[in-house]
């Protein structure tokens, strides 16, 4: 079976940073691209970027851009998003998904991981 | 960046009524590169249509994909209490961005 599963939650200060992972098993890591998506409290979806773990090519939002970085560990079919100057705006939970291509629907999804920002 | 604009905010309806939810883009989408998912509370988005018209694997054919004009549809034929969720629709062409939600209620 296909799943994304995600570390847990986390609580950091503003202007810290923060960095969740999302192990994918049952296919072939390399095949699937990996994006981020973020749902602050009570809010809908919002896209933050995206990798491809064959390449390590990556692209993102472009309001994240510098503040957020995808990388990949092929050797744990694991990719990671880390998040730097964090400020309360950005509690939310954030999810992994796969897409088969780069412009492809998002079929499988990570659990999800809560990410609080509290001074 | 295509903004989509989904309608109505908050639907209330019966079991076994049809629903019908409305996704419109800022500017134009290829139906090859529009998705429907589903929200349910405390879980992970799950996809229900991509390509505009074709269902994500499992997903039952009370729910179908269309397009009208420049809006793009979900419906949701024989509804049942388990339908209660939000749901998204994306655009993933240009870029990835989503709608702002429907929320289904069911009666």
């Amino acid at each position: 079976q296909v799943h994304l599963v995600q570390s847990g939650a986390e609580v950091r200060k503003p202007g810290a940073s923060v960095k969740v992972s999302c192990e994918a098993s049952g296919y072939s890591f390399t095949t699937y691209y990996l994006h981020w998506v973020r749902q602050a409290p009570g809010q809908g979806l919002e896209w933050m970027g995206i990798i491809n773990p064959n390449s390590g090519s990556t692209a993102y939002a472009q309001r994240l851009q510098g503040r957020v970085t995808i990388s990949r560990d092929t050797s744990t079919n694991t990719v990671y998003m880390e998040m730097s100057s964090l400020r309360s705006e950005d509690t939310a939970v954030y999810y992994c998904a796969r897409g088969y291509s780069s412009d492809d629907a998002f079929d499988i999804w990570g659990q999800g991981t809560m990410v609080t920002v509290s001074s | 960046e295509i903004v989509l604009t989904q309608s109505p905010a908050t639907l209330s309806l019966s079991p076994g009524e049809r629903a019908t939810l409305s996704c419109r883009a800022s500017q134009w989408v290829s139906a090859s590169y529009l998705g429907w998912y589903l929200q349910k509370p405390g879980q992970a988005p799950r996809l229900l249509i991509y390509g505009a018209f074709s269902r994500a694997t499992g997903i039952p054919d009370r729910f179908s994909g269309g397009k009208s004009g420049t809006d793009f549809t979900l419906t949701i034929s024989r509804l049942e209490p388990e339908d209660s969720a939000v749901y998204y629709c994306q655009q993933y062409g240009n870029l990835y961005t989503f709608g702002q939600g429907t929320k289904l209620e069911i009666k």
